[in-house]
């Protein structure tokens, strides 16, 4: 299997832009999950699906953040309209089950800046 | 509340001597306990995961961890460091279906 596949690796942008994050999970995994990793607040999970179900979005920042997963094997994080504090590394990862001893896959990320 | 502590940002070895990184952890409950190590550019990577039984776990790399309950630590250990090992450490602890992560701690093994 080629892992967790995320796309793009690097997007560069101008604040007020939209910008669409995609992640292919791992095939057969029916759980997903989406991270911001920035400097100053490290690692933050801000959803996860189950079987293409949102189960937690907690972590989801405020409403210009947006996650869908239409199918099992695919899933974007959207911000609209994009700030440069939202300039970080979003990892998605995937996992066979979740009840807390199933091992999460992490994609490569995508590196978002927001100028 | 519940809470992760790497209390070293970066640790420095020489290759060949013995590492270790720490990590405690603050969860109610009985602990679930993971180390995941992230090398530049890429995503994070398991290496090894507490859930109950032997205290010492032995994971990828020829990395291991020591369980300790009463110290409520988690430290990550390897006998012989590599100039390859270098690389950013994090570990986490299960809460309510959600990994919580420590900062992470960059490991610096030099020649």
């Amino acid at each position: 299997d080629a892992g967790v596949i995320q796309s793009p690796r690097h997007e560069v942008t101008e604040m007020g832009q939209e910008v669409t994050l995609r992640c292919k999970p791992i095939s057969g995994h029916d759980y997903l999950f989406w991270y911001r990793q920035t400097m100053m607040r490290g690692l933050e999970l801000l959803i996860y699906f189950n079987n293409n179900v949102p189960i937690d979005d907690s972590g989801m920042p405020e409403d210009r953040f947006s996650a869908k997963m239409p199918n099992a094997s695919f899933s974007t994080l959207k911000i609209q309209p994009s700030e440069p504090r939202d300039s970080a590394v979003y990892f998605c990862a995937s996992s066979e089950g979740w009840g807390g001893t199933d091992t999460q896959y992490f994609g490569p990320g995508t590196r978002l800046t927001v100028l | 509340a519940q809470s992760v502590a790497q209390p070293e940002d970066q640790v420095n070895v020489a290759e060949g001597n013995p590492l270790t990184v720490k990590c405690t952890y603050s969860v109610s409950g009985n602990p679930y306990l993971f180390w995941y190590v992230q090398y530049p550019n890429r995503g994070l990577q398991f290496l090894l995961k507490y859930i109950t039984g032997d205290n010492l776990v032995k994971g990828s790399y020829g990395f291991e961890a020591e369980f300790n309950k009463s110290q409520t630590s988690f430290h990550l250990k390897k006998p012989s460091a590599l100039v390859s090992d270098s690389a950013l450490y994090f570990c986490a602890v299960l809460f309510n279906y959600q990994l919580i992560w420590g900062a992470g701690t960059k490991l610096i093994i030099k020649p």
